[in-house]
């Protein structure tokens, strides 16, 4: 199984600055990660699909990199809209699809 | 628009059972594979099964292996989930995801989800 690592758990941001979330495969996942935002009491939203293709819809401040095991999920300047928990997965290696345990971006 | 809505959430004791429902709505059913991911309170995201567009290939977290039971109806545009002798550790909401392809790729949409409580 592959192992999914974001970090920080946390991260305090204000609003108007960038924002860099880390995701790491324990082997190589190559292009075949997603990138998700979770708001209290909703479902997660699609945000990134093979490493850096935005999904549908997805503001252009949101941008995504990588490959391999190193991930990366920018986003260019806050929104208050966009404080929430992003969590990452990868469907390179299944079953199982296994998931990041989640950044938690929080307003500074 | 693609719409997701799940139903059959409710309070349970622990070794019974439950049949989860998923209507889908706004895209060809028929033609993507769909997962079932669900989350505990305060946790993070675990999935738990996928079908592929046609019923023929259906996988599943180990921690629920045996237990539960994927299952489609493509005539109904109905997603399933048999989930048999619960436990505590099942209390989760319970979402469905439209995959991105029909064999198995990333959640591309997703319903509001519906909770289980496993408790005596």
């Amino acid at each position: 199984e592959i192992v999914m690592t974001q970090s920080p758990a946390t991260l305090s941001v204000s609003p108007g600055e960038r924002a860099t979330l880390s995701c790491r495969a324990s082997q190589s996942v190559s292009s075949n990660l997603a990138w998700y935002q979770q708001k209290p009491g909703q479902a997660p939203r699609l945000l990134i699909y093979d490493a850096s293709t935005r999904a549908t819809g997805i503001p252009a401040r949101f941008s995504g990199s990588g490959s391999g095991t190193e991930f990366t999920l920018t986003i260019s300047s806050l929104q208050s809209e966009d404080f929430a928990v992003y969590y990452c997965q990868q469907y390179d290696n299944w079953p199982p699809w296994t998931f990041g345990q989640g950044t938690k971006l929080e307003i500074k | 628009q693609v719409q997701l809505v799940e139903s059959g959430g409710g309070v349970v004791q622990p070794g019974r059972s439950l049949r989860l429902s998923c209507a889908a709505s706004g895209f060809t059913f028929s033609t993507y594979a769909m997962h079932w991911v669900r989350q505990a309170p305060g946790k993070g995201l675990e999935w738990v099964a996928i079908i592929w567009y046609d019923g023929s290939n259906k996988y599943y977290a180990d921690s629920v292996k045996g237990r539960f039971t994927i299952s489609r109806d493509n005539s109904k545009n109905t997603l399933y989930l048999q989930v048999n002798s619960l436990r505590p550790e099942d209390t989760a909401v319970y979402y469905c995801a439209k995959d991105s392809d029909g064999r198995g790729y990333y959640g591309d949409y997703w319903g509001r989800g519906t909770l289980v409580t496993v408790s005596s």
